[in-house]
């Protein structure tokens, strides 16, 4: 699966958007874009993924560009409890194992 | 519903002990997976079971450790002879099928003195 580049951390002030940016400039066709987080002491937690659309869910949404060698992640009005390790992951529909990497440490400041 | 469980959530155990990790997973759910994530790492994969079956154990990181799901379920992950690097939090998640999302449990912290 592809690798992914993450910046290793970001601010945001609380009730502003945050955007979390994730480079995958090999990705292949069939490889979809897997957000997770990661809250302190506390599994990891599924967000969003797409394949090439745009997604939009209660948590989040996922913009994919067009050549889809990027993407990022939007927290449209983030709070304190966002504050988190967000990781970026490339995992085709025939692969298993997540490939985690060192993530986005976000910071939500008030 | 019910998430994905792991008990015991904390476990400390001396060198050279035997340990076993258990996992319920989301049910229906036949895909089941195990991760290890050591201290200011994001999670690495150990073990992937389809079934009842271990369809990849390539992440095991050697002959010490061991996993069964005898019934397509409940999943326990076993750890021999432990040593002081076996400290990490141990996760567990699933997923409806191969290739789907998976789910993650709360993990479990062990301590090796």
């Amino acid at each position: 699966d592809a690798k992914t580049t993450q910046p290793p951390s970001m601010d945001c002030a609380e009730g502003r958007a945050a955007n979390l940016p994730c480079n995958h400039s090999t990705i292949s066709g069939n490889e979809y874009v897997y957000w997770y987080r990661q809250i302190h002491s506390q599994g990891p937690q599924y967000i969003i993924h797409g394949l090439k659309n745009n997604e939009t869910n209660e948590m989040a949404s996922l913009i994919i560009t067009e050549d889809r060698k990027s993407s990022t992640l939007i927290l449209p009005h983030a709070t304190l409890r966002d504050t988190a390790v967000y990781y970026c992951i490339a995992l085709s529909n025939s692969g298993y194992a997540l490939n985690f990497g060192k993530g986005t440490s976000l910071l939500v400041t008030p | 519903g019910a998430g994905v469980s792991q008990t015991p959530s904390n476990k400390v155990t001396e060198k050279g002990k035997y340990v076993e990790l258990r996992c319920d997973p989301i049910s229906g759910h036949t895909a089941l997976y195990w991760y290890r994530q050591s201290l200011g790492q994001g999670p690495e994969f150990l073990i992937y079971f389809q079934g009842t079956g271990a369809a990849d154990d390539s992440g095991l990181p050697n002959d010490r450790f061991f996993a069964v799901r005898p019934e397509g379920s409940v999943s326990t992950l076993k750890i021999q002879r432990t040593e002081r690097g076996d400290s990490a939090v141990y996760l567990c998640a699933s997923s409806l099928n191969m290739g789907e999302t998976q789910y993650f449990g709360p993990g479990t912290r062990l301590l090796v003195l």
